[in-house]
């Protein structure tokens, strides 16, 4: 099983409606989870954090579920600047360090 | 804005000839990062720092090396560039230890010939 796993895409969905993904994980030492955003041609971004009991910011919303190892982002009233790649990223606190970028699920947002 | 820094932003090269990509930053941070970025890949680690002189291996560090004599610079060399290697190269920083977040400058785009 990969290490980090996400739904390349892309997703075409129209402007308004909300779209979620899922990004699943297989250490279940990990202890951070982030969401960054990347748009075409530039750097990741990061767009949330992803806590525990989950968190809201706006339109998206991140959630864990320890218990299947797997983090969400759902994004309501999409818009046409949500267009971008979403990278899930999952980090463990061990002597090591060790962060993991997913690949990646692209989103499209139609006029 | 984490006041990070890549140069050159464009670089076209030839097989064989050594090439250093330079990350500066202006935050004085701790950790700094080297990443590339391929097509089907997503991000891969090349090399990290956790301080001056203070540096360690990623999981694609073969071909590369690295350098940090100041907290705001860190240099990635490779030392004879192949056509494997060209990429977007990413350079980030982090507040603290790996697990927290990272801010990233806005690469470096190779191509070696």
């Amino acid at each position: 099983r990969k290490e980090v796993e996400q739904d390349p895409g892309p997703f075409n969905v129209p402007e308004g409606a909300t779209v979620a993904f899922n990004c699943t994980y297989s250490n279940s030492a990990s202890q951070s989870f982030f969401w960054y955003r990347q748009d075409c041609r530039k750097e990741p971004k990061l767009l949330m954090s992803v806590y525990s009991s989950g968190n809201e910011d706006g339109r998206f919303t991140a959630q864990l579920n320890r218990a299947s190892q797997y983090i969400s982002l759902l994004i309501r009233d999409s818009k046409l600047s949500d267009s971008a790649t979403y990278l899930c990223v999952v980090s463990l606190m061990n002597r090591d360090d060790k962060i993991i970028f997913g690949k990646g699920t692209r989103l499209h947002i139609l006029p | 804005d984490a006041g990070i820094t890549q140069s050159p932003r464009h670089k076209v090269t030839e097989t064989g000839t050594p090439v250093t990509l330079r990350c500066h930053q202006t935050e004085n941070h701790r950790y700094m990062y080297w990443y590339r970025q391929d097509p089907g890949h997503g991000l891969r680690l090349i090399h990290y720092s956790y301080g001056v002189k203070d540096t360690d291996k990623g999981e694609v560090s073969d071909g590369y090396s690295v350098s940090r004599s100041k907290t705001e610079d860190f240099l990635l060399t490779l030392e004879s560039a192949t056509s494997s290697q060209t990429s977007v190269y990413f350079c980030a920083i982090s507040l603290g230890r790996a697990q927290e977040t990272q801010y990233f400058g806005p690469g470096t785009r190779l191509l070696v010939l």
